[in-house]
């Protein structure tokens, strides 16, 4: 069976400093990661995702992660944080299930950007 | 264009009552989904609609749990009889097939209190 799993529960960090939201995943097929982030009161929206290609996929808004198929890991890297980026950061793979797709979720690691 | 839509944002009932869930996807969407997402962790898919057609609905507590997406449009999400432990956010998302390859756009998802 597949599994995510996010360390970090809470990540505290100061303003324009960089940040990494690690997610690791379990699976003995080729999977498909994806980050999502869901601010205070609203849903879960997409920030960036894995699919094929290049190992590292980038987001609009600065975010970065990188597929370590070695490693097993799809870490959420930013270099330089903002208040705007506190909320909670979800690392999801999914993988074909009888001819659908279903997502398999972590915990969550919520950021705090500290002034 | 509109997002995905549910009502009501919150809920609070006894244990024993029952309780339903609305959800409007975004139009043109033929997958729709809720999910359940308890306090510390991450969305579990409760079930998966492909327009009127239940494609997975193996983690859906089928003795108190029902849905329905009657015209392939909105949906429905009830529970009858509620218990405690169904306390949690209820999120409903839609994609425009099950392809891993669609985003799937979250609502804001209704909380539960069950008391």
């Amino acid at each position: 069976a597949q599994s995510v799993t996010q360390l970090d529960s809470q990540v505290p960090v100061f303003e324009e400093a960089p940040v990494e939201l690690r997610c690791n995943y379990s699976s003995s097929v080729s999977v498909y990661l994806f980050w999502y982030v869901q601010y205070p009161n609203q849903g879960l929206q997409l920030l960036l995702k894995y699919l094929s290609g290049s190992t590292l996929v980038e987001s609009i808004n600065g975010f970065e992660a990188e597929f370590n198929k070695s490693q097993t890991s799809f870490h959420l890297r930013k270099p330089s944080v903002h208040i705007s980026d506190t909320a909670e950061y979800f690392c999801a793979v999914t993988r074909p299930t009888s001819g659908t797709y279903k997502y398999i979720f972590g915990t969550g690691t919520r950021l705090k950007v500290l002034a | 264009e509109a997002g995905v839509a549910q009502s009501p944002r919150y809920k609070i009932i006894e244990k024993r009552q029952s309780v339903a869930f609305w959800c409007n996807p975004i139009s043109g969407h033929a997958t729709l989904y809720w999910y359940q997402q308890i306090l510390g962790q991450g969305p579990k898919l409760l079930i998966q609609f492909q327009n009127n057609g239940v494609v997975d609905d193996s983690q859906l507590p089928k003795d108190r749990f029902s849905a329905e997406r009657l015209k392939g449009v909105d949906s429905t999400l009830k529970i009858q009889p509620a218990k405690l432990e169904d306390s949690a956010v209820y999120l409903c998302a839609s994609s425009l097939s099950p392809g891993y390859t669609d985003t799937q756009y979250f609502g804001p998802g209704t909380r539960l209190t069950v008391l």
